[in-house]
């Protein structure tokens, strides 16, 4: 049973380009998690998406983040016209379908954005 | 609102020496509480986790946390430190029912040969 994949690993964008990450729950997950780490800094909360539905977005920036977790197919954090301060790793968890499903995140390896 | 502060970015024992991190927490309901570990290039993997019951909790690799709710802590602790114990710690909160966790700021563990 695979874990969390995320792709790709590392990404480098020019300033303006756009950038799409995508992230493959484990195998039974219905919930995905897309989290942030900006350097020196902790993990902070983006989008809590499940099968077709956002659940809660209060974590994305206002403009230019978006996120959609398709019936199939990986989930998609999409950041257009990326700028400087959006260089960050984008980390991806997932966890199975029932109650208090923050205590069974597993997590991916994560990707690395770097903008130019 | 939740927070979760981590005293100490960068903490280095000893191998053989007692390891502890310290977790303090700031939350308006009973919380959970979660320690995650992070090696490199890799994602967060779950040491242990407070819900409800007892307060000394047993995690993996010989890790143990103790939720004392009078000091609104959750520090983590292992009495022999390892070589492979080296890596990245986030402590982290949320409410039952809440989807998010907040996530302390990180303690990177050294091991001193």
């Amino acid at each position: 049973n695979a874990g969390v994949m995320q792709n790709p690993r590392h990404l480098v964008r020019r300033r303006g380009q756009e950038a799409r990450l995508r992230c493959s729950p484990m195998k039974g997950h219905s919930h995905v998690y897309w989290y942030r780490q900006l350097p020196e800094e902790g993990l902070k909360f983006m989008v809590y998406l499940q099968k077709e539905n956002i659940i809660d977005e209060s974590g994305m920036p206002k403009e230019r983040f978006s996120a959609e977790f398709p019936k199939e197919g990986p989930s998609i954090l999409r950041i257009q016209q990326v700028v400087r301060g959006d260089s960050a790793a984008y980390f991806c968890a997932s966890s199975p379908p029932g109650t208090a499903t923050n205590e069974k995140l597993f997590f991916g390896s994560g990707t690395q954005l770097s903008v130019l | 609102a939740q927070s979760v502060t981590q005293l100490g970015s960068h903490v280095s024992v000893s191998e053989g020496a007692l390891v502890l991190l310290r977790c303090n927490y700031s939350s308006s309901v009973p919380p959970y509480l979660f320690w995650y570990v992070q090696y490199p290039n890799q994602g967060l993997q779950l040491l242990l986790k407070y819900t409800t019951g007892a307060t000394l909790v047993k995690g993996i690799n010989g890790f143990e946390a103790e939720f004392k709710k009078s000091e609104t802590s959750f520090h983590l602790t292992k009495p022999s430190a390892h070589m492979s114990d080296a890596a990245e710690y986030f402590c982290a909160v949320s409410d039952y029912g809440n989807e998010k966790l907040t996530f302390g700021t990180g303690t990177r563990l050294t091991i001193i040969p």
